[in-house]
């Protein structure tokens, strides 16, 4: 079985401060991580995936996450918050071999205050 | 590239009607995800095919609900009669290895 908890419903930040998100994880097969964005009324889209390969991972936005087996942790990141940053945020755990569905956290809103 | 493709983006029906989702997958995705969303809440799992096999249907509601994925592409997602509790984002997604790339949704409100 997998699982996905994320920490926070709601994170606040100011513009040009740092953005951390947290996520963390329950699988009983290696996992393969993501985290995609949902800004209103629009699709989701990914930001980043981890799949077994380096455990920092870069996306888009410059956005990164950290896969941490010891903690069973995937946290996102961005060094310097931007207003465009401001959405809803969903951490992902799937098998890393495929054949499973992703499986979502409950998401975490990030406002960006100017 | 095309992405995922939903339609309508949006429907209202009164409870007790019917209505149906429709989604055309990214070309050579043998992988096609419905997923439901509520408001404020993450995406669940309805169904997923692989081709046009139904693999993974166990929190489909069965009683109301029904898919259909003809020849492996386009799929279809019925809902008969609607409930008030079905109002929700309905998302498509298909994927061809382990990321999936996902529609923009049919939002569905039930009068």
């Amino acid at each position: 079985a997998q699982s996905v908890t994320q920490l926070d419903s709601h994170v606040s930040v100011s513009e040009g401060t740092p953005v951390l998100l947290r996520c963390n994880y329950s699988s009983s097969y290696s996992p393969s991580l993501f985290w995609y964005v949902q800004h209103p009324n629009k699709g989701l889209q990914l930001l980043l995936k981890y799949t077994s390969a380096a455990t920092l991972v870069k996306g888009i936005n410059g956005f990164e996450a950290e896969f941490k087996k010891s903690e069973t942790s995937f946290h996102l990141t961005k060094p310097s918050a931007h207003m465009s940053d401001a959405a809803e945020y969903f951490c992902v755990v799937s098998r890393s071999s495929g054949n499973t569905p992703l499986v979502f956290g409950k998401g975490t809103r990030l406002s960006v205050i100017a | 590239e095309a992405g995922v493709v939903q339609s309508p983006r949006y429907k209202i029906i009164e409870k007790k009607q019917p209505v149906a989702f429709w989604c055309n997958p990214i070309s050579g995705h043998n992988t096609l995800y419905w997923y439901r969303q509520n408001l404020g809440q993450g995406p669940e799992l309805l169904i997923r095919y692989e081709n046009e096999e139904a693999v993974d249907d166990s929190q489909l509601p069965k009683d109301r609900f029904s898919a259909e994925r003809l020849k492996g592409v386009d799929s279809t997602l019925k809902i008969q009669p609607a409930e008030l509790g079905d109002s929700a984002v309905y998302l498509c997604a298909s994927s061809a290895q382990v990321e999936a790339f996902f529609g923009q949704g049919t939002r569905l409100t039930v009068v």
